[in-house]
């Protein structure tokens, strides 16, 4: 056990919506990643918050958008969804604000855009 | 550009034989470089990480990778492989892109153990 819990396990939605991913890090950890993995883009880097801020940004779409609260949980949202949306969502976390140390996985949220 | 490779798609062997599946990057600077396992259905799982020191670095369940700075490689070994080993390997680099460090991975190699 990773200590990182994603909700949902599963999403599934049509295109168009809009929904909301959940991540709570381990306890202890401030930074909190994102990343995408797909058949076809294979895992992709979504971003970073460190402590409250966004710290790092990678292939992140426009129609996303993310956060992280003072309890430091964080939430991925996604928009206007596409059928290419459809992927594993991951979120990670560690304690410093750099990806030097090791990253500590959930076990994912499947995204299933119909 | 910063990347990593991961030349083969599947590395199959028999239990009990040593593994090896390859890594190559390209990053400027020194490399930070890890290696993560996933098994089905889970999230990637820390195996271990080279920064500095030793080229030869110790993990988690027997694994370890060997670093070697020419060839740009940063090979995973087990010398003793088990069924249990089967899964999806993930090697990655700490690299300085889109004004920010972030961790880039490779396309991830299958690792299929054989009884």
């Amino acid at each position: 056990d990773s200590g990182v819990t994603q909700t949902p396990k599963h999403l599934i939605t049509a295109t168009g919506q809009r929904v909301t991913l959940r991540c709570s890090p381990r306890s202890g950890d401030l930074s909190v990643y994102w990343y995408q993995q797909s058949l076809d883009q294979g895992l992709q880097f979504l971003i970073q918050y460190y402590n409250g801020e966004e710290r790092a940004k990678g292939n992140i779409l426009e129609r996303f958008s993310a956060q992280q609260f003072p309890d430091l949980h964080s939430e991925l949202n996604l928009s206007s969804l596409e059928l290419g949306d459809s992927a594993l969502y991951f979120c990670a976390s560690n304690r410093g604000p750099d990806s030097n140390q090791p990253q500590h996985f959930g076990d994912g949220t499947r995204l299933s855009i119909l | 550009a910063q990347s990593v490779a991961q030349p083969e798609d599947q590395v199959k062997v028999a239990e009990g034989n040593p593994l090896t599946v390859k890594c190559t990057y390209s990053v400027s600077g020194n490399p930070y470089l890890f290696w993560y396992v996933q098994y089905p259905n889970r999230g990637l799982q820390f195996l271990l990480k080279y920064i500095t020191g030793d080229n030869l670095v110790k993990g988690s369940y027997g694994f370890e990778a060997e670093f070697n700075k020419s060839q740009t490689s940063f090979h995973l070994k087990k010398p003793s492989a088990l069924v249990s080993d089967s899964a999806l390997y993930f090697c990655a680099v700490r690299g300085w892109k889109d004004s920010s460090y972030k961790l880039i991975f490779g396309s991830g190699t299958r690792l299929l153990v054989r009884p």
